[in-house]
């Protein structure tokens, strides 16, 4: 059972537009930054969105974050067959004094 | 830009002690405000943090494995390390070590697999 909450699976047509959420509580994403990460099969994760809505340099703008109480959103607009992959959100937690994961959520192109 | 190489047995008996070290290239690992971590994925499940050591000792680990693991930073020969004790067959997964603080994890290394079995 992981600490942050999403959903085991999305999907989405090419060109549409998903989101994937990521629920917590008041010790994790309430008070601290939430990071997106995309894991492709065999892969170790990368980092795709730092400090809740922030891209590093090379990843595409098709890809946001938000941000609102407790929960967060990671949204891929223009999705493409390359974007098929897991996700996992991830944020600080205070009262564990650590990371804590969302379980993952496998994205399918259809 | 910084690298991240793992390295250490690939198989490890039950009730003994898994032991990685992760080798920082092309950086000091001394360098910046960074934490260095040490994170899981079994086969087929998610990512689970394990813990992490700054280079000025302070440290942190989940409480989910209580006090079986030590997380240690060589700054002379640019790598820190992962020591689980007392291992068992759910300790078996793939370990990745990245650089981050609070769960940015900028630079992973390619993780490398670690089965408990007799």
């Amino acid at each position: 059972q992981s600490v942050l909450t999403q959903p085991p699976s999305a999907s989405g047509t090419p060109g549409q537009r998903v989101t994937i959420s990521c629920s917590g509580s008041s010790s994790n994403i309430g008070s601290n930054s939430v990071y997106w990460y995309q894991q492709l099969p065999g892969t170790a994760p990368k980092l795709l969105i730092y400090r809740n809505n922030q891209r590093p340099s090379g990843v595409p703008d098709r890809f946001s974050g938000s941000k609102s109480g407790t929960s967060a959103s990671l949204a891929i607009s223009g999705l493409r067959s390359e974007d098929e992959a897991d996700y996992y959100c991830a944020a600080w937690d205070d009262s564990l004094s650590g990371v804590v994961f969302g379980g993952g959520t496998k994205l399918t192109v259809l | 830009q910084v690298q991240l190489q793992e390295s250490g047995p690939g198989l490890v008996k039950p009730s003994q002690t898994l032991s990685l070290t992760c080798t920082v290239s092309g950086g000091s690992i001394s360098s910046g405000s960074y934490y260095w971590s040490w994170i899981r994925q079994p086969a087929g499940k998610g990512l689970e943090w394990i813990g992490r050591m700054h280079t000025r000792g302070s440290t942190n680990n989940n409480p989910s494995l209580k006090s079986r693991v030590v997380i240690s930073v060589d700054t002379s020969k640019n790598q820190f390390s992962l020591k689980l004790y007392s291992v068992t067959a759910a300790d078996t997964a793939v370990y990745y070590c990245a650089r981050g603080v609070t769960g940015d994890f900028d630079i992973w290394g390619q993780g490398t697999m670690v089965t408990v079995s007799s």
